[in-house]
């Protein structure tokens, strides 16, 4: 079955340049979407297909995809943005899935 | 305000069976996709399946075929998720969501399957 593959945690210093990847064979064709989920919160939208960012959400996100990898940016992070990512994209059937979620911590 | 209301915490017993729900308001229901994810406890999202309420067309995770129904009710703005026969190990958060990349979620549902 078609997997996303995210590293495991990504730890910055406040005002540091945080970057998640997202490697999968079928992302050349398909979007990208991230998530931030904070402890005991549902997940929230933070970029959808690729590189578009929904209203309400800082402009220190952003997204781009290359080739079979898309990265989460988060310029500048600050210690709210402490949290769990999750990259999500599509297999070719239109079956979703989950990259198994990157821990960003900020300190 | 878009909004997806799911239903209350549930405590069952394994091989009970189970519907939890998740209702629309604020959007045309019918027009968009609406997924179901878990989140065991301590552990990441797993893609359930999805279903668009406008032909009840319905698609399934491989992991989770056979497992659960997903269906939905268009007339009341309402998506469900069942099992027939419940597990210790379907002890999770269930969320609802929706929207242009699952830009709406659901507060969570939280089944506990314990004897």
């Amino acid at each position: 079955s078609y997997e996303l593959t995210q590293p495991p945690s990504v730890s910055v210093s406040p005002g540091q340049t945080a970057r998640i990847t997202c490697s999968g064979d079928a992302l050349p064709k398909k979007y990208a979407y991230w998530y931030q989920q904070k402890s005991g919160q549902a997940p929230v939208l933070v970029i959808y297909e690729d590189s578009k960012r929904p209203s309400g959400i800082p402009e220190r996100f952003s997204g781009s995809s290359s080739g079979t990898m898309a990265t989460l940016t988060i310029s500048g992070a600050q210690v709210e943005d402490e949290a769990d990512y999750y990259c999500y994209s599509t297999d070719s059937s239109g079956k979703g899935v989950f990259g198994g979620g990157t821990k960003l911590t900020v300190l | 305000e878009v909004q997806l209301v799911q239903s209350g915490a549930e405590v069952k017993k394994p091989g009970e069976s189970l519907k939890i729900s998740c209702k629309g308001s604020g959007y045309s229901f019918t027009s968009y996709w609406i997924g179901w994810v878990r989140q065991m406890p301590g552990k990441g999202l797993e893609w359930m399946g999805i279903i668009y309420p406008g032909d009840s067309d319905t698609r399934y995770s491989p992991s989770f075929q056979g497992q659960v129904t997903i269906s939905a009710d268009k007339s009341i703005s309402t998506a469900y998720l069942q099992w027939s026969s419940l597990k210790a190990s379907d002890t999770a958060m269930y969320y609802c969501a929706s929207g242009v990349g699952f830009d709406y979620w659901g507060q969570g549902t939280l089944v506990t399957v314990s004897s």
